[in-house]
């Protein structure tokens, strides 16, 4: 099975809102609500920031929120800090399966 | 605390074999999945397998399947990857994870290990 779709890069300035997207199919994104969304900053193990579409951890600040719409899944960031300038991957079930998406570069300007 | 530690990451040469272990702590292991996800250099991260509480039910990416074994002892709360006909493009730090949620698998990665590297070549 193929990754799922992210856009390479995005970027924001500090308190703006940045939304990465997370283009799946019917057999994995659309088909299930099991999308989560990891974190990773350069030489550290990645972090769950949201599970299931759109619940977040023990941990992990309001300001990051998911959502889902057919195939495609979505993570937004607001009030971008400076700190969140990382690369973050989407994941989905996908039926006895696991994916994830090729990693968004996320730049605070 | 709530920790994973992968080990048994080394260099080894194409068609060999290799061990990596995940030993945890500090929740009750025998009652959460386990993954295993792997990252090569300078990539992103690619999935292999996962491992229901029970050890009864185990699932493989087509990438692996059939050279890479899951196994786990929960009387030693120790999680294993066993790697056999190692290629180039197995090179990569290998994650072993927790699932989130009692019981069940996929819902989501809550705890991740520091990584195990593992070096393909001759």
């Amino acid at each position: 099975q193929s990754a799922l779709t992210q856009p390479p890069s995005a970027s924001g300035s500090p308190g703006q809102s940045v939304t990465i997207s997370c283009t799946g199919t019917s057999s994995d994104v659309g088909g299930y609500n099991f999308v989560s969304w990891y974190q990773q900053h350069p030489g550290k193990a990645p972090k769950l920031m949201i599970y299931e579409v759109n619940k977040r951890p023990s941990g992990v600040p309001g300001r990051f929120s998911g959502s889902k719409s057919g195939n495609t899944a979505s993570l937004t960031v607001s009030g971008l800090q400076a700190e969140d300038e990382a690369d973050y991957y989407c994941s989905s079930y996908a039926g006895t399966n696991n994916l994830f998406g090729g990693g968004t570069k996320v730049t605070v300007l | 605390q709530v920790q994973l530690v992968e080990s048994g990451g080394g260099v080894v040469q194409p068609g060999k074999s290799l061990r990596l272990s995940c030993v945890a702590s500090g929740f009750t292991f025998s009652s959460y999945g386990m993954h295993w996800v792997r990252q090569a250099p300078g990539k992103g991260l690619e999935w292999l397998a996962v491992m229901s509480y029970d050890g009864r039910n185990k699932y493989y990416a087509d990438s692996v399947k059939g050279r890479f074994t899951l196994s786990r002892d929960n009387s030693k709360n120790t999680l294993y990857l066993q790697m056999n006909s190692l290629r180039a493009e197995d090179t990569a730090v290998y994650y072993c994870a927790k699932e989130i949620e009692v019981w069940f698998l996929y819902y989501g990665m809550d705890v991740w290990g520091q990584g195990a590297t593992v070096t393909v070549s001759s």
